[in-house]
């Protein structure tokens, strides 16, 4: 089956500092990436829609200026955590759509730890 | 907007035993997707079952099926011979077949087997 591969798995990062999350889907292209974050012993919430080359839908609630999402290719999309605070320690998963109507695939997730 | 329900946080059954656990989603839309996903504690999501809103036949998959009662907007999902790999957490997902088609999640259910 399609792969989605996030990369790191696990990140630990200085409160006030920023912090990528790369999102790569390896053998198909990707119109459409979603990212989540769940918080422990919680559903995944979404926090944005990217579609390639074009501005992230975010959900609402979601600060758009501290979370940036980037599409810049049908196989890769980021996500920013800008100046980072300890409660943005979370695990976030990408997923990513192929076609239409399309299948959706998630990646491994990451472990964002804010120090 | 879509609501996701699921009303069981916890559930336990026995191995080789069945076990049901519930869902309930709101739309106004008529044509849709539902799907069931397993997270294990390493937190990949893994595709359990998927069903289309205009097929009437409930979807299975080995072990694995579905009542799908669209009027009704249920969805429940039915494990046979339930085996101790099949714990972990289990999410009810509702997709919409127009737009973004992003995923709205229910609660989860943690299901956990009993040797």
């Amino acid at each position: 089956g399609a792969v989605v591969s996030q990369h790191p798995s696990r990140v630990i990062c200085k409160s006030g500092t920023s912090v990528k999350i790369e999102c790569r889907s390896l053998d198909f292209q990707a119109t459409t990436m979603f990212w989540y974050r769940q918080f422990p012993k919680q559903s995944l919430m979404l926090m944005a829609t990217s579609n390639e080359g074009s501005k992230a839908t975010y959900e609402q609630g979601v600060e758009k200026d501290k979370f940036l999402i980037n599409h810049a290719s049908l196989t890769l999309s980021t996500l920013t955590v800008t100046s980072a605070h300890p409660e943005d320690s979370s695990f976030y998963i990408c997923s990513a759509r192929t076609g239409r109507p399309g299948t959706i695939y998630f990646g491994e997730g990451s472990w964002l730890t804010v120090v | 907007a879509q609501t996701v329900t699921q009303s069981q946080p916890e559930m336990s059954v026995q191995e080789a035993e069945t076990v049901t656990l519930s869902c309930t989603y709101d739309t106004s839309e008529s044509d849709y997707y539902l799907f069931w996903y397993k997270q294990p504690p390493s937190r990949q999501m893994i595709l359990v079952i998927r069903q289309e809103a205009y097929k009437q036949q409930n979807a299975t998959e080995n072990r694995f099926s579905v009542n799908f009662q669209k009027a009704a907007k249920s969805f429940s999902l039915k494990i046979s011979d339930s085996q101790l790999g099949d714990a972990a957490m289990y999410f009810c997902a509702y997709r919409s077949a127009k737009g973004a088609q992003k995923l709205v999640f229910g609660q989860g259910t943690r299901l956990t087997i009993n040797p």
